[in-house]
């Protein structure tokens, strides 16, 4: 089945400097990248996503860029602010089955 | 507003216990997952259903199973809870074709 590898699993960066957090997917088949954000107490939700055919998607200041040949995709947040510190979670899901698998996570931490 | 609901945000259970964990959501999504949470892991999937009374195993399904008799309502059962069960579960829900995943606050279960 699907495997997501996601580094680095601690992240702490000076508020208005960027961060990235990368993963990779093991399923060559698996078409659909999207990224979630959980804040303390609360579900994941989405933030942003990208699919197979596409190398780069941008929203504001965040950013996710997709290398299929290599099988990793990256989140970019760029100007971070305090209100980015949180876990961010990368997933893969393929059309086949729907099924979302999750990286481990990556605690971001924004340094005033 | 979209919404999933899980049924209790904190439950503490004892050992060999049948434990049941309800989800529900308001948005007519086809599919409906099961994950857990802990540190370090990330999100697992358990178990999922892409349609009434369909389910499919995930990643650690042992030790669990589930139900969905009403689309809207996705139960998770630990028909003897363990102590290695404690943790933190999440439940979300799709449209089919690879959209977004909208996740419960979750429910934090201790088994003593």
């Amino acid at each position: 089945g699907e495997n997501v590898e996601q580094h680095p699993s601690t992240l702490s960066v000076q508020e208005g400097d960027s961060a990235v957090i990368k993963c990779t997917y093991s399923d060559s088949a698996s078409n659909y990248f999207p990224w979630y954000k959980q804040e303390l107490g609360k579900g994941p939700q989405l933030i942003i996503d990208i699919r197979s055919n596409v190398g780069e998607k941008k929203d504001q200041r965040i950013a996710v860029t997709l290398n299929k040949t290599a099988k990793h995709f990256s989140l970019h947040i760029t100007e971070t602010q305090p209100e980015d510190s949180a876990v961010y979670f990368c997933a893969a899901s393929m059309n086949r089955d729907d099924k979302i698998i999750f990286g481990k996570g990556t605690r971001l931490h924004i340094l005033p | 507003d979209v919404k999933v609901t899980q049924s209790s945000r904190y439950l503490v259970k004892r050992t060999g216990e049948k434990v049941f964990l309800e989800c529900v959501q308001d948005m007519d999504h086809e599919n409906m997952f099961w994950y857990r949470q802990d540190p370090g892991l990330g999100l697992r999937l358990i178990y999922f259903s892409y349609d009434v009374k369909m389910k499919e195993k995930g990643d650690i399904p042992e030790g669990y199973s589930v139900s969905r008799e009403k689309k809207e309502r996705f139960s998770l059962i630990l028909e003897s809870a363990s102590t290695n069960q404690t943790s933190m579960y999440l439940c979300a829900s799709t449209y089919p074709g690879n959209t977004e995943a909208f996740f419960g606050q979750g429910t934090r279960l201790t088994v003593v």
